[in-house]
């Protein structure tokens, strides 16, 4: 049982570059996320898939695009990275009790530096 | 929109205690939570709290919430050098119904 994995760990790109990074769960958890975490401002929610088939915005969407393959895998895209974009990039998945209480699994995280 | 503030550092003394404090804006959480960062990892769920209680013990940790106040601590006892990492609290905002996370608290602890 992995739990939340990441790829890659660690990626540097040009101003301009393109890239994709994965993230994949074997929980079998309905609800995935993407955050960027910078010094001093904790994380920021990117996007959130509730379900396969569905994505949703979170607080920081512009500059990327997200894709729920399927119930396993959700996938996060910069189309043309820009340095403002340089961050820790965490994947995250959540069960949730009866109870209503959530339990999200983070990743190890990706580090992205833009040039 | 919401808002969770945390204080960004504290230092302790190993064996003292250590309180982490957080305020937050609003909340709709039935659940508010802290989870734990270690050095070149992701969050774990360290310890959680349910709205309408005011204490949670579990073993060197102590959650308090005041809710009138909006104000969530997390003490520990004890406190080891094994316990430097970033503390972060988090709650589901009001309006959002995500969890909103704060800055986290950097813990170093010294001999």
């Amino acid at each position: 049982n992995a739990g939340v994995t990441q790829t890659p760990k660690f990626q540097v790109l040009k101003t301009g570059q393109s890239m994709t990074l994965q993230c994949a769960q074997d929980m079998n958890h309905n609800s995935m996320y993407w955050y960027r975490q910078d010094p001093g401002m904790g994380l920021r929610l990117i996007y959130y898939s509730a379900s396969e088939g569905t994505t949703d915005k979170g607080e920081v969407p512009n500059g990327y695009n997200v894709s729920r393959l399927n119930k396993r895998e959700f996938s996060l895209r910069l189309e043309s990275a820009a340095p403002s974009q340089t961050s820790v990039y965490f994947c995250a998945s959540s069960e949730l009790s009866s109870g209503g209480r959530e339990t999200q699994y983070f990743g190890p995280g990706t580090r992205l530096l833009v040039l | 929109g919401e808002d969770v503030e945390q204080s960004l550092f504290l230092s302790v003394r190993e064996g003292d205690s250590s309180v982490i404090n957080c305020t937050y804006t609003d909340s709709s959480s039935t659940y508010l939570y802290w989870y734990k960062q270690e050095p070149g990892a992701g969050l774990q769920l360290l310890t959680y709290i349910f709205s309408n209680m005011d204490m949670k013990q579990d073993q060197r940790l102590t959650v308090l919430l005041n809710k009138k106040d909006k104000h969530l601590s997390l003490r520990i006892a004890d406190t080891q050098t094994g316990d430097s990492a970033i503390y972060f609290c988090a709650v589901v905002s009001g309006g959002y119904n995500k969890l909103i996370f704060g800055a986290g608290t950097r813990l170093a602890v010294h001999p």
